[in-house]
């Protein structure tokens, strides 16, 4: 069983459409994270969640939803997407409170919104 | 000004041969983070080596290697006898902060790495 599994790893949706991702980590973490990578862009941090607190929301508009029922899964839910929100979304646990805090992440999804 | 600077966009080696991967950070905060990732086209953010600021030694994973010149802030990633499967996107992020409550990793632009057989 790999660290963090993401499903599906592709997506094609319309922009009146609803999907979710899927993300769970097998590592014993306390907190997940949701990532945004576009082409050419540095990847930008969406959500934290800290012991199913979200602790983050980076801006991030409302057409993302997140939720995280407990501390080894999280979701995102996606509604009335855009064109430019076609990227690769990817999620990573960390143990916080101690130690390097290292981010593990999952292969990611690949979203295409036409 | 940039936080984490990768001034290589792409760089080639032969298979077998070692190479370096650049990477230079900003950051006024005596206690940080750096790590190295390598992403492969099938997208998977892969964790490669972690240095904290306080540590005395370079960090070593098997044939990765962190060359971490604190004066000049620079922590380049050393990839020993490389290998065809080492072809991949590098990139080099900071965490500001120990590594308690401090999460946030800002990411640089990457490296692209070929390895030609």
């Amino acid at each position: 069983e790999t660290g963090v599994t993401q499903t599906p790893r592709h997506l094609v949706m319309g922009m009146t459409n609803k999907k979710s991702l899927k993300c769970e980590q097998h590592l014993g973490h306390n907190a997940m994270y949701w990532y945004k990578q576009s082409a050419k862009k540095p990847l930008e941090l969406m959500f934290v969640y800290n012991f199913k607190e979200q602790t983050e929301n980076n801006s991030v508009p409302s057409r993302f939803s997140p939720e995280c029922p407990n501390s080894s899964h999280l979701f995102l839910h996606l509604h009335t997407l855009q064109p430019e929100d076609s990227a690769l979304y990817l999620c990573a646990s960390s143990q916080q409170g101690m130690g390097k805090n290292i981010q593990y992440f999952g292969a990611g999804t690949r979203l295409s919104v036409l | 000004a940039q936080k984490i600077t990768q001034t290589q966009p792409g760089m080639f080696v032969q298979e077998k041969e070692a190479v370096t991967l650049d990477c230079t950070y900003d950051t006024s905060d005596p206690s940080y983070g750096l790590f190295w990732y390598k992403q492969p086209s099938s997208g998977e953010m892969i964790f490669l080596i972690y240095q904290g600021s306080y540590d005395q030694q370079n960090a070593t994973e098997g044939r990765y290697s962190l060359n971490f010149q604190k004066a000049r802030k620079s922590a380049n990633l050393v990839i020993s006898a490389s290998q065809l499967g080492d072809s991949a996107m590098y990139f080099c992020a900071m965490r500001e902060g120990g590594g308690g409550s401090n999460y946030k990793l800002t990411f640089g632009k990457g490296t692209l790495l070929t390895v030609n057989p």
